[in-house]
């Protein structure tokens, strides 16, 4: 089947503007992770969601960033107000639960602040 | 808090070579820990995904260990070949505070030259 999907796959937006990116999870999959990975560091949690529970957020850096996921598929995250340093590769993750099993990951979207 | 160090950060080899990736982690109270590839400008490929009882999981010419106790896990590649070069994450999902969020290492880049 498909795998995850990731739109758009690059996006160059202006400082002050809000993005929105958006992630398609394989079906069926009941969790889903926000990642960033910026240029020479790691990858850096956002936020996951599993099924219905609240999702943790404990990795979004400032109140700028916000996701959501709609009927248990598929996830938007926003940024409002976009800095230069939200410049980073945006990937999305998704997986049947959150402790035992596989992530399965998608292309990603590289945003470019300027 | 959990930390996860890879080592060597790059690494490069001719054709033919057995390699051995390292990965080390600081809490043993994990759920597993998951091998994936990263080719420039792409997203992750999962490798191999070993659980916490596991002692080790193989894919074809890949290899990876598990040692909980000591906190390291190793990815051996045998026969390397020019399309085994990208660069290789680890990351360990801890089984610590009731909380899913898996931690990633820098990752080792690896070239295989002809």
């Amino acid at each position: 089947g498909a795998g995850v999907s990731q739109s758009p796959s690059n996006k160059v937006t202006e400082k002050g503007k809000d993005v929105e990116l958006r992630c398609d999870p394989i079906s069926g999959h009941t969790a889903l992770y926000w990642y960033r990975q910026s240029l020479g560091q790691g990858l850096e949690f956002l936020i996951y969601f599993q099924g219905n529970s609240a999702p943790d957020k404990s990795g979004l850096p400032s109140d700028r960033f916000s996701a959501e996921r709609t009927g248990g598929s598929v996830s938007t995250l926003t940024i409002q107000r976009t800095q230069q340093e939200d410049s980073a590769v945006y990937l999305c993750a998704s997986s049947w639960g959150l402790a035992r099993e596989t992530q399965y990951f998608g292309p990603g979207t590289r945003l470019l602040v300027l | 808090k959990q930390e996860v160090t890879q080592i060597p950060a790059a690494l490069s080899v001719p054709e033919g070579e057995n390699l051995v990736l390292n990965c080390s982690f600081t809490d043993s109270a994990i759920y597993n820990l998951q091998w994936f590839r990263q080719d420039p400008g792409k997203g992750l490929t999962s490798l191999l995904l070993i659980q916490s009882s596991q002692r080790e999981q193989t894919s074809g010419r890949l290899n990876a260990s598990l040692d909980k106790s000591s906190g390291r896990s190793t990815l051996y590649i045998a026969a390397s070949q020019p399309g085994d070069s990208a660069t290789y994450l680890c990351a360990v999902k801890g089984a610590s505070g009731g909380s899913y969020i898996p931690t990633f290492g820098r990752g080792t880049s690896l070239i295989v030259h002809p």
